[in-house]
Parts: C-alpha cells; sequence; structure tokens
C-alpha cells in the first residue's frame, strides 16, 4: 500500500518568514496530492490539491509543487501569518477511472509555529 | 465550517461496550470516508461509503462496521471496544466516488473508552 512520509514534524519560523513542508509518496499510482491544515479541536481543513498532471499550483500565499519523478510534493506558505500556526497534513491518494475508492494516505503531520 | 456534521462530539464509555457515530455528509456528496485519527498511529483511512454502497475498506478492524443510508448520512459502529480504541474519529464527505475529489472533514468524535 501506499506510504506518506512529512519531514519536518516541528517547523518554527519568525512571522513574515517563508515555511516548506515536505512530503514523499511510495505508491506510483497515486496522482491525487491534498494538504490539509488542522487547528486544535478541529477538523482537518483543505487548503489546497494538486493533482499528478500539473507539476505547480498556487493559490495566493500557499503553492505546492510536485516532482512525479522523485515521488515528492511540497507546501510552501510564503510571508506567514500568526494564524497559520496549526498542524499541517499531506496525503496521496490514487483515483482510478471509473471512480477509485482508495482513502488517502496521510503523513504524520507537521506542527508550523509562528513566532511573533 | 465544512458542511459536515457529527455527532456525538465527545463520547465516554466502558471497554467492552457498542458505540454508534453518525455523519450528515454536505449537501449532494455522495460519499462518506471514516478516519481514525490517534496520537500513534495518525490519520488514518477506515471505509468508503458511495451513495449507500460500500466501496473500499482501510485498516478498520473487524469489531468496526459502518452504513450508509438512502438520505446518505453515514453510521459507524464500534463494538467490544478497548482502550486503544480511544480517538478522534472523523468522517469526510465528497462529491465523487473517488478520493481524486475534494474531501470535506467534519469537526470530529472524541472516543473516550475507559
Amino acid at each position: 500500500g501506499e506510504n506518506v512520509e512529512q519531514h519536518p514534524s516541528t517547523l518554527s519560523v519568525q512571522e513574515g518568514d517563508s515555511a516548506v513542508i515536505k512530503c514523499t509518496y511510495s505508491d506510483s499510482a497515486s496522482n491525487y496530492f491534498p494538504w490539509y491544515k488542522q487547528e486544535l479541536g478541529k477538523g482537518p481543513q483543505l487548503i489546497i490539491d494538486i493533482r499528478s498532471n500539473v507539476g505547480e499550483k498556487k493559490d495566493q500565499r500557499i503553492a505546492v509543487t510536485l516532482n512525479k519523478t522523485a515521488k515528492h510534493f511540497s507546501l510552501h506558505i510564503t510571508e506567514t501569518q500568526p494564524e497559520d500556526s496549526a498542524v499541517y497534513f499531506c496525503a496521496a491518494s490514487a483515483s482510478h477511472s471509473g471512480g477509485g475508492a482508495d482513502g488517502l494516505t496521510f503523513g504524520k503531520g507537521t506542527h508550523l509555529i509562528i513566532q511573533p | 465550517d465544512s458542511g459536515v456534521t457529527q455527532t456525538p462530539k465527545h463520547l465516554i464509555t466502558a471497554t467492552g461496550q457498542r458505540v454508534t457515530l453518525r455523519c450528515s455528509p454536505r449537501s449532494g456528496d455522495l460519499s462518506v470516508y471514516w478516519y481514525q485519527q490517534s496520537l500513534d498511529q495518525g490519520l488514518q483511512f477506515l471505509i468508503h461509503y458511495y451513495n449507500g454502497e460500500e466501496r473500499a475498506k482501510g485498516n478498520i478492524l473487524e469489531r468496526f462496521s459502518a452504513q450508509q443510508f438512502p438520505d446518505l448520512h453515514s453510521e459507524l459502529n464500534l463494538s467490544s471496544l478497548e482502550l486503544g480504541d480511544s480517538a478522534l474519529y472523523f468522517c469526510a464527505s465528497s462529491v465523487r466516488a473517488g478520493q481524486g475529489g475534494e474531501a470535506f472533514f467534519g469537526q470530529g468524535t472524541r472516543l473516550t473508552v475507559v
């Protein structure tokens, strides 16, 4: 089955600086890579996703890059703000034609701390 | 607010008991997924239902079962509970059958087995 590794487990950055979280996956059939943000006491919130036919996607201060050959993808947050402090999870899944039903395989999470 | 509703928010029960967790998906979503989140195992996929039918199983124990009803709400049944079953249980919904579409998570049910 799929295995997703995520690094670092904790990341502390100064407010206004950039943060980068990296993930690797093992299953070459995986073709959908979402990122979730989880705040204390809440469920994971989808913040951005990328599919295997795209190398990069950006949404305001958040961007995700995907390297299919190396099987790794990264989350980039620029101009970090205190409200970015949370746990971030990467995930991967294989969505097969006709409606695949595989669940998401998550990384272990990164605790992002924004220092004021 | 993701639009996914889970009840109850908290549940405390004794070992050996049975509980039922409930999930109402976002309006229009046909897929419901159940996940377990624990400190040692992280977020793990349990099971997926689409329009009332089971589509995939992940790391779900035989003591656990789920179903999705005609109104698309889903229930996760956990029986013969053990201390190690204490965890956060999330459901997520998606409009598609495959996980290639956006999945939106509920706020979760925190289960404590004592």
